[in-house]
């Protein structure tokens, strides 16, 4: 079965900039997947960032971005906030309904 | 605007069969949107469960498709999860989400509900 891979975490400084990546265990990410990205604090549900691949949902600010880099999805974040610390999850579409979360990146700031 | 809550028992006996209903309020779950379950472990990732379109089609995560079944009760606006022979392992925190009409992606997340499977 197709494995989605993702960092499993990553720090980044406050105003920084940071890129999390969403890959396939055999082969690329392509816009074919449509590539969709979610946040998710704490006890919270997840919260919709960018979907296909570069789309920004309603109301997330413009320091989150979407984009295919080399033969991965990639989620950056540019001039990181404390309230950016959370767990950034892709998701890609395999086709016939099926969708594959990849496992996760807890992002800190600090 | 729309809205979905999830509701079932929140203990559920091994080997038993967990069973869960999202409502959909401020809007009919016959628009053109798929309908999804996605579950989270205690402490673990998400995983997509299955999908459901008003009219009954469904489509189901491959690894769990023996033991899913999905359904959608138009006249109550709402749809269903079905797992059987649960173990420890289906402990987690289900939400139910709807399916954006283009971009296949999640646009719209109940708030989760905890089932355990515990004797």
């Amino acid at each position: 079965q197709t494995v989605v891979t993702q960092e499993p975490s990553f720090s980044v400084s406050p105003g920084g900039t940071v890129t999390l990546t969403c890959g396939l265990s055999s082969g690329s990410v392509s816009t074919s997947y449509y590539p969709s990205w979610y946040q998710q604090t704490p006890g919270q549900a997840p919260r919709t960032l960018i979907y296909s691949t570069n789309t920004r949902s309603s109301g997330v600010p413009d320091r989150f971005s979407g984009s295919i880099l080399g033969n991965k999805a990639a989620l950056t974040i540019t001039g990181a906030q404390a309230d950016d610390e959370s767990d950034y999850y892709c998701v890609l579409y395999m086709g016939s309904g099926v969708r594959v979360f990849g496992g996760g990146t807890k992002l800190t700031v600090l | 605007q729309v809205q979905l809550q999830e509701s079932g028992p929140g203990l559920v006996k091994p080997s038993g069969t967990l069973s869960l209903t999202c409502a959909v309020s401020g809007g009919s779950i016959s628009s053109s949107n798929w309908w999804s379950w996605v579950r989270q472990p205690p402490g673990k990732g998400l995983e997509w469960i299955g999908e459901i379109y008003h009219s009954g089609s469904t489509n189901y995560n491959p690894s769990l498709k023996s033991r899913v079944t999905i359904s959608v009760d138009k006249s109550k606006n709402q749809f269903s999860l079905k797992l059987s022979s649960v173990t420890a392992a289906d402990t987690a925190v289900y939400y139910c989400a709807r399916d954006a009409t283009v971009g296949r992606y999640f646009d719209l997340w109940g708030r989760g509900t905890l089932v355990t499977v515990s004797s």
